[in-house]
């Protein structure tokens, strides 16, 4: 199965701030990668996908680049209510090979 | 609107068997693949198994292949996980999601609230 690996696996930043957080496969999917917000006790919620593709409804703070292995996302101005924890997703050669996450990366307030 | 709803969440010893069900309403269920996804306490999340639209295909991850069985009633809307031979590691919080037609039902755009499976002696 293709590993995702995020990091960092957290981070404290401030309302305002740029953060960017990056997602290695372990081999290239092309532009096959979501992104998922998720906060406590609740569902993850989908941001983009195709690699840069922004869902419905997703602010436009939020963008996601990459291809092969390599990828990020980005939130260009931190609010309040994007404190969360973040995952990345493949869905290379889906649905005959297993879908992955990575391990996740916690936004916090510094 | 779109609700995944889920529900035969339990404690169970192991070795035991459970049946994970999810009520799907506000989108035509039969044209979506489905997918249960779970999420150990306090850890990532981790893709359990996907079927088609009209049941024909169905795929696990490694570690429930043989033991959890992924099925659909599309005149219910409605999506099944049977488990069975439960073992520790199967704790988790198990959603329910819908694969996105955007990218081809890879991702997914909706999920149930999710429902506890606490496997222990």
């Amino acid at each position: 199965a293709i590993r995702m690996t995020q990091s960092p696996s957290s981070l404290s930043a401030s309302t305002g701030d740029r953060v960017t957080i990056t997602c290695r496969a372990s081999q290239g999917i092309s532009s096959y990668l979501a992104w998922y917000q998720q906060k406590p006790g609740k569902a993850p919620k989908l941001l983009i996908y195709a690699a840069s593709t922004l869902q419905s409804g997703v602010p436009s703070r939020f963008s996601g680049s990459g291809s092969g292995t390599d990828f990020t996302l980005t939130i260009s101005c931190l609010q309040s209510e994007d404190f969360a924890t973040y995952y990345c997703q493949q869905y290379y050669s889906y649905p005959r090979e297993p879908l992955t996450f990575g391990g996740g990366t916690k936004v916090e307030i510094k | 609107e779109v609700q995944l709803v889920e529900s035969g969440g339990g404690l169970v010893q192991p070795g035991g068997s459970l049946r994970l069900s999810c009520a799907a309403s506000g989108f035509t269920f039969s044209s979506y693949w489905m997918s249960w996804v779970r999420q150990a306490p306090g850890k990532g999340l981790e893709w359990v198994a996907n079927i088609k639209q009209d049941g024909s295909e169905k795929y696990y991850v490694d570690s429930v292949k043989g033991r959890f069985t992924i099925s659909r009633d599309n005149a219910k809307n409605s999506l099944y996980l049977q488990m069975n031979s439960l073992r520790a590691e199967d704790t988790a919080v198990y959603y329910c999601a819908r694969g996105d037609l955007g990218s081809g039902g890879s991702c997914y755009d909706y999920w149930g609230q999710g429902t506890l499976v606490t496997v222990s002696s």
